[in-house]
């Protein structure tokens, strides 16, 4: 079965530095992938997408996320974090020829401290 | 390019009533999806529909809910009678082909 996780339920790190939002995956098939996240009492928007071109993806905001098959991996970074990146980040993975069967990670909340 | 859109935005409601809550997908996009966001479960999803048609609703928790999408600009999730225990942040969300779910802002509702 598939399955998602995201390895930290929180994440603290200070303005100006960069984060690391880490998520493996378990899949028998080609894998999408996403991250959305979630700002406080807002639904949640899609950050960036993985479905099998260029392994390193770039999305909205300056994050960025690496596909690494061998490690099963899909770690979502930025080089310096904001303020307005506090928010809470979810990891999904989906089966390639199945739109709607998302695997949702728990999520992790991000912490700027100023 | 106007996004999902749901009403209402928050709801406040005695329990025993019923609860209307309503969701415009993105135009041409042909899948839509409610979820529910609770502290306890996270986000579950309770609905999907595809071309109008519901195709798996074995996420909605009971008789009390119900979802329609009578054409394809237009779905409502309806809880009748609502309880406490419904109380949630309801999110709607569509795609078109392979492509990512968009989501609305949700509706928070809570039953008194």
């Amino acid at each position: 079965a598939q399955s998602v996780t995201q390895l930290d339920s929180h994440v603290s790190v200070s303005e100006g530095t960069p984060v690391l939002l880490r998520c493996n995956y378990s899949s028998s098939y080609s894998p999408s992938l996403f991250w959305y996240v979630q700002h406080p009492n807002k639904g949640l928007q899609l950050l960036l997408k993985y479905t099998s071109a260029a392994t390193l993806v770039k999305g909205i905001n300056g994050f960025e996320a690496e596909f690494k098959k061998s490690e099963t991996s899909f770690h979502l970074t930025k080089p310096s974090a904001h303020m307005s990146d506090a928010a809470e980040y979810f990891c999904v993975v989906t089966y390639m020829d199945s739109n709607y069967q998302l695997i949702w990670g728990a999520g992790t909340k991000l912490i700027i401290k100023p | 390019d106007a996004g999902v859109i749901q009403s209402p935005r928050h709801e406040v409601t005695e329990m025993g009533q019923e609860v209307t809550l309503r969701c415009k997908p993105i135009s041409g996009h042909n899948s839509l999806f409610w979820y529910r966001q609770t502290m306890m479960r996270g986000l579950e999803l309770l609905i999907y529909f595809n071309n109008n048609v519901p195709i798996d609703d074995s996420g909605m928790p009971e008789d009390r809910f119900s979802a329609k999408m009578p054409n394809a600009s237009f779905s409502t999730l309806k809880i009748q009678p609502s309880e406490p225990r419904d109380s949630a942040v309801y999110f709607c969300a569509s795609s078109g082909g392979r492509q990512p779910q968009h989501f609305g802002d949700g509706t928070r509702l809570s039953i008194l």
